[in-house]
């Protein structure tokens, strides 16, 4: 089983629309969670940190089920410049800032 | 705004050769990584540093060693290129400690090897 779980995708989403991506860990204790944004061609970059209170950044909100070890992701009112691969990261233990990757999940919002 | 540059954003190789990927950032991080990259896989975590001339074994290690001299420099070395070792590589730094969180990313090299 894999650290850290997510579907792949593609999800093909009209603009406007809400779309929710999940992701699933493994190791229970895991302290940091975030999410990745990543461009087609381009590294990653820090989208959100998640938090247990579950937090919100304009369009974007982040959740955090730690019983269920669950991370979620919603985007509302989807933008075309939103089409992109998202990655589900964890911190990996200690504090060496060892972070482990979902394989990402691919969204593509369409005219 | 940290920075962290990778030395080519694109390289061709051929099997058999020695391969440096030179990683620099200018945040005085302590902590640095090199993860590949490949369709389906995702991100995967070869070596990293916690200091200078400290090293650890990440998820996939074989065929690769790495080279921390200074802080700022991080090397990704394989030894001998192989096909298989074809993917994009990506450097990543942390300043490190207790309540960190941002890894920041060089751009990456595509590395082929023929």
């Amino acid at each position: 089983r894999k650290e850290v779980e997510q579907d792949p995708g593609p999800f093909n989403v009209p603009e406007g629309a809400t779309v929710a991506f999940n992701c699933t860990y493994s190791n229970s204790a895991s302290q940091s969670f975030f999410w990745y944004r990543q461009d087609c061609r381009k590294e990653p970059k820090l989208l959100m940190s998640v938090y247990s209170s579950g937090n919100e950044d304009g369009r974007f909100t982040a959740q955090l089920n730690r019983a269920s070890q669950y991370i979620s992701l919603l985007i509302r009112d989807s933008k075309l410049s939103d089409s992109a691969t998202y990655l589900c990261v964890v911190n990996g233990a200690g504090n060496t800032g060892k972070l482990i990757f979902g394989q990402g999940t691919t969204l593509q919002v369409k005219p | 705004d940290v920075k962290v540059t990778q030395s080519s954003r694109y390289l061709v190789k051929r099997t058999g050769e020695k391969v440096f990927l030179e990683c620099v950032q200018d945040m005085d991080h302590e902590n640095m990584f090199w993860y590949r990259q490949d369709p389906g896989l995702g991100l995967r975590l070869i070596y990293f540093s916690y200091d200078v001339k400290m090293k650890e074994k990440g998820d996939i290690p074989e065929g690769y060693s790495v080279s921390r001299e200074k802080k700022e420099r991080f090397s990704l070395i394989l030894e001998s290129a192989s096909t298989n070792q074809t993917s994009m590589y990506l450097c990543a730094s942390i300043i490190g400690g207790v309540g960190t969180d941002t890894q920041y990313f060089g751009p990456g090299t595509r590395l082929t090897v023929l």
